[in-house]
């Protein structure tokens, strides 16, 4: 069992649709949360950290729920700019290496 | 604003030769990451360096080794390559290592392609 999971996807979705997508990960001592976003062959872009009772940023919204281990990623009025790969990522514990997720591919569709 | 700044970002390579990567973090960050991402994989954690000495490591390969210099700036020595070697490496830095300081900004990649 990976220690970071996602729904691979993908999510087609409309413009304008609200997306939700969550992540699970396996350790409860994990004590930093971020969301990256990552087109075809470029680098992870941060999206957002998310950090105790979560954040909204725009249109993005993540929340954490320490007590079952997830975190979700929640965007609005989707734009065809948000197809990408989104990538949930998680500190290891007592380190600062990131373990990131398998990724949930969205794609808006005109 | 400057990011982080990795050379070469494309390279060729035969198998069993060696590859030298770069990385130059964010002005003023003192600890770098690197990350290997095989094709339709998520990236995976190599090795970290904080004010140049290593500071965690992951599932780098024997053949692999890397380092920080006084200007921060790091490199990925990578021998004897395999087949297998071949897939996009990410360096990331940040400004610290305390929760407040801790956040990984990319750089584009170095895409390695080993024949």
């Amino acid at each position: 069992r990976k220690e970071v999971e996602q729904d691979p996807g993908p999510f087609n979705v409309p413009e304008g649709a609200t997306v939700a997508f969550n992540c699970t990960y396996s350790n409860s001592a994990s004590q930093s949360f971020f969301w990256y976003r990552q087109d075809c062959r470029k680098e992870p872009k941060l999206l957002m950290s998310v950090y105790s009772s979560g954040n909204e940023d725009g249109r993005f919204t993540a929340q954490l729920n320490r007590a079952s281990q997830y975190i979700s990623l929640l965007i609005r009025d989707s734009k065809l700019s948000d197809s990408a790969t989104y990538l949930c990522v998680v500190n290891a514990p007592g380190t600062y290496k990131y373990i990131f997720g398998t990724g949930t591919r969205l794609k808006v569709l005109a | 604003a400057a990011g982080v700044i990795q050379s070469p970002r494309h390279l060729i390579k035969e198998k069993r030769e060696t590859a030298t990567l770069k990385c130059y973090p964010i002005p003023r960050h003192d600890t770098v990451y690197w990350y290997q991402q095989g094709p339709g994989q998520d990236p995976q954690f190599l090795i970290s360096f904080y004010e140049k000495m290593q500071s965690d490591k992951g599932s780098i390969p024997d053949r692999f080794s890397a380092q920080q210099f006084s200007d921060y700036h790091s490199e990925l020595n990578m021998s004897s390559l395999e087949l297998g070697d071949s897939a996009l490496y990410f360096c990331a830095s940040s400004l610290g290592t305390t929760s407040a300081e801790e956040t990984q900004y990319f750089g584009p990649g170095t895409r390695l392609l080993v024949l």
